[in-house]
């Protein structure tokens, strides 16, 4: 079992919907996750942290299942400018380990 | 805001060279790594870094080498560049557990 992985998508949402994803780990003592944010052909950046059961962020809802060991990210109110891939990421040791991605295209 | 600078956005460099790529950090971080990101793989950690001098291979360390001789300066240095060694390498410093990382902007290589 890879030790995060991600629903590849694509999702393709229009304007204004909601749109939800999960990613699993294999770690059950992980403690602290992270969802980036990365734009075609640039570096990945830092979307949001979930240190407990979630956290929210505006548009940007995060969850985690422990039990289950799965974290989702929620996004409502889609915008264009939310189109990009979103890595989900898990402490390992002292590095991260990152899962491939799920791309989102939000059309007009 | 944490800056972490690579010297080069782009590079193309022919199979057999040594190819340094070269990494700065702003924020006396001690941990540093080198990924490099391909399509359909993901991210994949190449070296690490966690102090001066210090250096621990990750997961595809093979035909690369690192060098840490400054806490703000972290170098990968494809020893004899092959094509399969094109891809994105992107650099990445963070404070400590628990905390994202920052990457820089990336290196695009292509090794003809």
């Amino acid at each position: 079992r890879k030790e995060v992985e991600q629903d590849p998508g694509p999702f393709n949402v229009p304007e204004g919907a909601t749109v939800a994803f999960n990613c699993t780990y294999s770690n059950s003592a992980s403690q602290s996750f992270f969802w980036y944010r990365q734009d075609c052909r640039k570096e990945p950046k830092l979307l949001m942290s979930v240190y407990s059961s979630g956290n929210e962020d505006g548009r940007f809802t995060a969850q985690l299942n422990r039990a289950s060991q799965y974290i989702s990210l929620l996004i409502r109110d889609s915008k264009l400018s939310d189109s990009a891939t979103y890595l989900c990421v898990v402490p390992r040791d002292y590095k991260l380990s990152f899962g491939a991605g799920t791309t989102v295209t939000v059309r007009a | 805001d944490v800056k972490v600078t690579q010297s080069s956005r782009y590079l193309v460099k022919r199979t057999g060279e040594k190819v340094f790529l070269e990494c700065v950090q702003d924020m006396d971080h001690e941990n540093m790594f080198w990924y490099r990101q391909d399509p359909g793989l993901g991210l994949r950690l190449i070296y690490f870094s966690y102090d001066v001098k210090m250096k621990e291979k990750g997961d595809i360390p093979e035909g690369y080498s690192v060098s840490r001789e400054k806490k703000e300066r972290f170098s990968l240095i494809l020893e004899s560049a092959s094509t399969n060694q094109t891809s994105m390498y992107l650099c990445a410093s963070y404070p400590g557990f628990n905390y994202g990382y920052t990457f820089g902007s990336g290196t695009r290589l292509t090794v003809v």
